[in-house]
């Protein structure tokens, strides 16, 4: 069965400094990796994915995060932090092989301090 | 605008009183996809579909049912809703092309409360 772990409940960081959010994921096949945002009231919103390719991904807002294959770990990271950002984040994974169910992360609550 | 619609917004419902909640896409998307999201837990899938009257069991179906009988829509039943019940719920669609696979899009979601 596929899983994800996001081990940290919540992650505060100063505005400007880095952050890193952290996920890591169990899948039999290729993974497919999602990184998604909620704020308050609001749907989930694509961030960004990996498929295949750069292990190095860019997405929207200037996050971007690392695929490590060994590690199966996909962490979200932007070199510098806005209280904007402050939000809900959701891992999710996907076998690529062909089992199409998507399995969510716990979420990790981002907070940013001014 | 592309998107996913979810209806209604917030429900508050007595136990054992059937509902649904509508869920329509706009985006041509084959898979679909129903979750709630509980604190600590996350969001935990309740039902897929994979296309119209293809749908499939997720990690959490008991109490509730789907239908896919139009590509774009795909309803949400609880015939006897239970307390246990009330949680945020989110309709999304992807698409099957993994090319063109920028993840779900999700719909605002539902709040249920069952008294």
């Amino acid at each position: 069965a596929q899983s994800v772990a996001q081990p940290e409940d919540q992650v505060n960081v100063a505005e400007g400094n880095p952050l890193t959010v952290k996920c890591t994921y169990s899948v039999s096949g290729n993974p497919y990796l999602f990184w998604y945002v909620q704020y308050p009231n609001r749907g989930l919103q694509f961030l960004l994915k990996y498929i295949t390719g750069d292990n190095l991904v860019k997405g929207s807002y200037g996050f971007e995060a690392e695929f490590n294959k060994s590690q199966t770990s996909f962490h979200l990271k932007k070199p510098s932090a806005l209280v904007s950002d402050s939000a809900l984040y959701f891992c999710a994974v996907r076998d690529g092989g062909g089992y199409q169910k998507v399995t969510f992360g716990t979420g990790t609550k981002l907070q940013v301090i001014p | 605008e592309a998107q996913v619609t979810q209806n209604p917004r917030y429900l508050i419902t007595v136990t054992g009183k059937k509902l649904t909640v509508t869920c329509s896409q706009n985006m041509n998307h084959e898979y679909m996809s129903w979750y709630r999201q509980d604190p600590g837990l996350g969001l935990r899938q309740i039902y897929y579909s994979m296309n119209v009257e293809v749908t499939d069991k997720g990690d959490v179906p008991e109490g509730y049912k789907v239908s896919r009988k139009e590509k774009r829509n795909f309803p949400l039943i609880l015939e006897s809703p239970s307390p246990n019940q009330t949680s945020l719920y989110f309709c999304a669609s992807r698409p099957r092309d993994s090319l063109v696979d920028y993840g779900y899009t999700f719909g605002s979601g539902t709040r249920l409360t069952v008294v």
